[in-house]
């Protein structure tokens, strides 16, 4: 079955413990992006991935860290979390190297940082 | 940046009535899609239509782009209990580029058997 798969759903931590959330797609999709989701804000994106070993910058990527060494496989790393990254994350994914087509998503990870 | 707002917030029919729920973006687009929420779920993809198109259907779904205007509605008809959910207008930036959609805040509706 062709899906995002993002791991763990639900994490619940401290402050400044590294945490990484984990997100993989089987649709051989070159790109890959992070959205965090927030109440009355609705979904804004952290980073993007056109493709292996291309990664950038979204509108929110402050305190966020990502990395793409393989095509499948888009983790999303919190160095020193802070309980403003309290929030629901998703990963998307899409087959072109391109953002503006439709997207992809997993099911969510929900973060805690207390 | 923020740029499609969708409208209302909020809605609650009656099974079997049609749902609008209309969308307003600011800039130029290449492209505006229409996603689905369910509670806990992430969103699922809907219809897309391009800027050079006035009007798309998908089964019970039409979608209407008005680019003068700057906006776009989304019909559901015959509503379902199973519609229920969170809908999201989100648009492709002209020029194709490589960053991501840029959503909204979502229309909410609930459908009451």
């Amino acid at each position: 079955e062709a899906q995002v798969t993002q791991n763990p759903r639900y994490l619940i931590t401290v402050t400044g413990k590294k945490l990484t959330v984990t997100c993989s797609q089987n649709m051989n999709h070159e790109y890959m992006s992070w959205y965090r989701q927030d109440p009355g804000l609705g979904l804004r994106q952290i980073y993007y991935s056109m493709n292996v070993e291309v990664t950038d910058k979204g509108d929110v990527p402050e305190g966020y860290k990502v990395s793409r060494k393989e095509k499948r496989n888009f983790p999303l790393i919190l160095e020193s979390p802070s309980p403003n990254q309290t929030s629901l994350y998703f990963c998307a994914s899409s087959p072109f190297g391109q953002g503006n087509q439709p997207q992809h998503f997993g099911d969510g990870t929900r973060l805690s940082i207390l | 940046s923020q740029q499609g707002e969708e409208d209302p917030q909020a809605l609650s029919i009656q099974e079997g009535e049609n749902a609008t729920m209309n969308c307003s973006y600011k800039t130029s687009i290449n492209n505006l899609q229409w996603y689905r929420q369910n509670s806990g779920r992430g969103l699922v993809h809907l219809i897309l239509i391009r800027s050079n198109e006035r009007e798309k259907h998908s089964g019970r779904l039409r979608v209407t782009l008005d680019t003068s205007k700057k906006s776009s509605s989304l019909l559901i008809t015959a509503s379902r209990a199973a519609d229920t959910a969170s809908y999201f207008c989100a648009t492709g930036h002209s020029g194709g580029g490589a960053d991501g959609l840029t959503f909204g805040k979502g229309t909410h509706l609930i459908i009451q058997p």
